[in-house]
């Protein structure tokens, strides 16, 4: 039973262009939390989701940003026009539901760099 | 302040000792959590206390939650050089989302 698989694990962008950060949750696994890493921070809230649905984006900026979690393949957080400050650690994590008891697990991350 | 805030923010002991983190909260919670992450890495569950649990073993790591002080204590006992990492706590309500804190930097020294 594979755990959560991120790609890419590292990823360079020149300022202005597109980022894409795939997530494949856990199988079995239905509800997937995108969250931002800065460095020497802890991981701030980004998006919930679920199949078709985005459940909470309060921690989503407002613009260039977006997330989705098609019925079929990965979930995808796309940030447009990529800025310096977007150079973070991205992790995807997933649980089988929400409520009491649910461990959410989290995949390894990907590093975007802004150049 | 954001919920789950971890302290110290750092600590540094010798292999043998003990370390123990602490964590706070503000709102009421489900559960709370604690994971492990080795730098460049993703985060690994430790263990998670439900609202209704006061303490939890794991190995050689110990858990308490005090729900009226919106606390909780991450021990680890015997520390061993491979336990440095940074440990974050986590918070969850019933808005499903985990929140949480800046991390303790745990520098475990042989």
């Amino acid at each position: 039973n594979a755990g959560v698989m991120q790609n890419p694990r590292h990823l360079v962008r020149r300022r202005g262009q597109e980022a894409r950060l795939r997530c494949s949750p856990m199988k079995g696994h239905s509800h997937v939390y995108w969250y931002r890493q800065l460095p020497e921070e802890g991981l701030k809230f980004m998006v919930y989701l679920q199949k078709e649905n985005i459940i909470d984006e309060s921690g989503m900026p407002k613009e260039r940003f977006s997330a989705e979690f098609p019925k079929e393949g990965p979930s995808i957080l796309r940030i447009q026009q990529v800025v310096r400050g977007d150079s973070a650690a991205y992790f995807c994590a997933s649980s089988p539901a929400t409520g009491q008891g649910n461990t959410i697990y989290f995949g390894e991350g990907s590093w975007l760099t802004v150049v | 302040s954001q919920q789950g805030e971890e302290d110290p923010q750092a600590l540094s002991i010798q292999e043998g000792e003990n370390a123990t983190m602490n964590c706070s909260y503000k709102t009421s919670i489900n559960n709370l959590q604690w994971y492990r992450q080795n730098s460049g890495r993703g985060l690994v569950h430790l263990i998670l206390i439900r609202s209704n649990e006061r303490e939890k073993h794991s190995g050689r790591l110990r858990v308490t939650l005090d729900t009226s002080k919106k606390s909780s204590s991450l021990l680890i006992t015997a520390s061993r050089a491979a336990d440095t990492a940074s440990y974050f706590c986590a918070t969850n309500t019933n808005a499903g989302k985990s929140t949480f804190g800046d991390g303790t930097t745990l520098t475990v020294k042989p």
